[in-house]
C-alpha cells in the first residue's frame, strides 16, 4: 500500500521548536522531488518548501524562509522538516506530499499526500 | 506569498454543471506552467483531481474536465453529485518566487 504518514506535531509555545518526520511506505521518495504544504485551521492550502532528490536544491516559501529546514534520508525513505522560531500564524495542519513530473519540462504536481500532522503554536 | 483566485463558493443542484475559475498573472499561469486542481473532502487530506490543465488520473471520474486559457484555468463539475461536495483548490507554479502556489479554494455545495 502506498502511502506517506506525517508524525511530530503537537503543542508548542511561540519561539519554540518541531521537527516533522515523513514517512513513505509501498513507494521510493529517493525518485521524486518532495514538499511540504500546511493547511492553517479553515484556511486554504500553503505551500511550505520543497527538497530536490538528491537533497542539493531547496526552495521555501517566504513565510517560512529563515525559520524552517527542509531535508531528506532517502536511505531511510523519510522526509523532515524542522521548524525553529515558531509563531502563532505557523498553527496548521502539515501535509508531505510527493511531487510528480507528469510533463517532462513542466513543474510538478502533488500526486501523493499524507494524513497530515498537527502542530499548534499557543502561549 | 502570491495566490491564485478562486470563487469562494458555488453550488448546483444535483446533475447540475458548475465551473470554478482560477485567476493567475504573468508568473505563473500566463507564463504558461501547468495549472493542477485538487478536491479535498471533509477531514481529509488533498486529492489530486487534474494534472497539467486537462488529464484526469487514474480513477478520477470523466464529469471532472479542466482547462486552461491565458492566465486563467477553470475546472468544471458535470452531473454533480453529493459525494462531489468538497473543496476544491487549483495550484501552478510562480516563477517570481520560484515556488508553488495554490489558489484561494473553493467550497462546491450540491443543493
Amino acid at each position: 500500500q502506498v502511502q506517506l504518514v506525517e508524525s511530530g506535531g503537537g503543542s508548542v509555545k511561540p519561539g519554540g521548536s518541531l521537527r516533522l518526520s515523513c514517512a513513505a511506505s509501498g513507494l521510493t521518495l529517493s525518485q521524486y522531488y518532495m514538499s511540504w504544504i500546511r493547511q492553517a485551521p479553515g484556511k486554504g492550502l500553503e505551500w511550505v518548501s520543497y527538497v530536490s532528490t538528491s537533497g542539493g536544491y531547496i526552495r521555501y516559501a517566504d513565510s517560512v524562509k529563515g525559520r524552517f529546514t527542509i531535508s531528506r534520508d532517502n536511505a531511510h525513505n523519510s522526509l523532515y522538516l524542522q521548524m525553529n522560531s515558531l509563531r502563532a500564524d505557523d498553527t496548521a495542519v502539515y501535509y508531505c506530499a510527493r511531487g510528480r513530473q507528469f510533463i517532462s519540462g513542466q513543474k510538478r504536481a502533488f500526486d501523493i499526500w499524507g494524513r497530515g500532522t498537527v502542530v499548534t503554536v499557543s502561549s | 506569498q502570491s495566490v491564485l483566485t478562486q470563487p469562494p463558493s458555488v453550488s448546483g443542484a444535483p446533475g447540475q454543471r458548475v465551473t470554478i475559475s482560477c485567476t493567475g498573472s504573468s508568473s505563473d499561469i500566463g507564463a504558461g506552467y501547468d495549472v493542477h486542481w485538487y478536491q479535498q473532502l471533509p477531514g481529509t487530506a488533498p486529492k489530486l483531481l487534474i494534472y497539467s490543465d486537462s488529464s484526469r488520473p487514474s480513477g478520477v471520474p470523466d464529469r471532472f474536465s479542466g482547462f486552461k486559457s491565458g492566465a486563467s484555468a477553470s475546472l468544471a463539475i458535470t452531473g454533480l453529485q453529493a459525494e462531489d461536495e468538497a473543496d476544491y483548490y487549483c495550484q501552478s507554479y510562480d516563477s517570481s518566487l520560484s515556488g508553488y502556489v495554490f489558489g484561494t479554494g473553493t467550497k462546491v455545495t450540491v443543493l
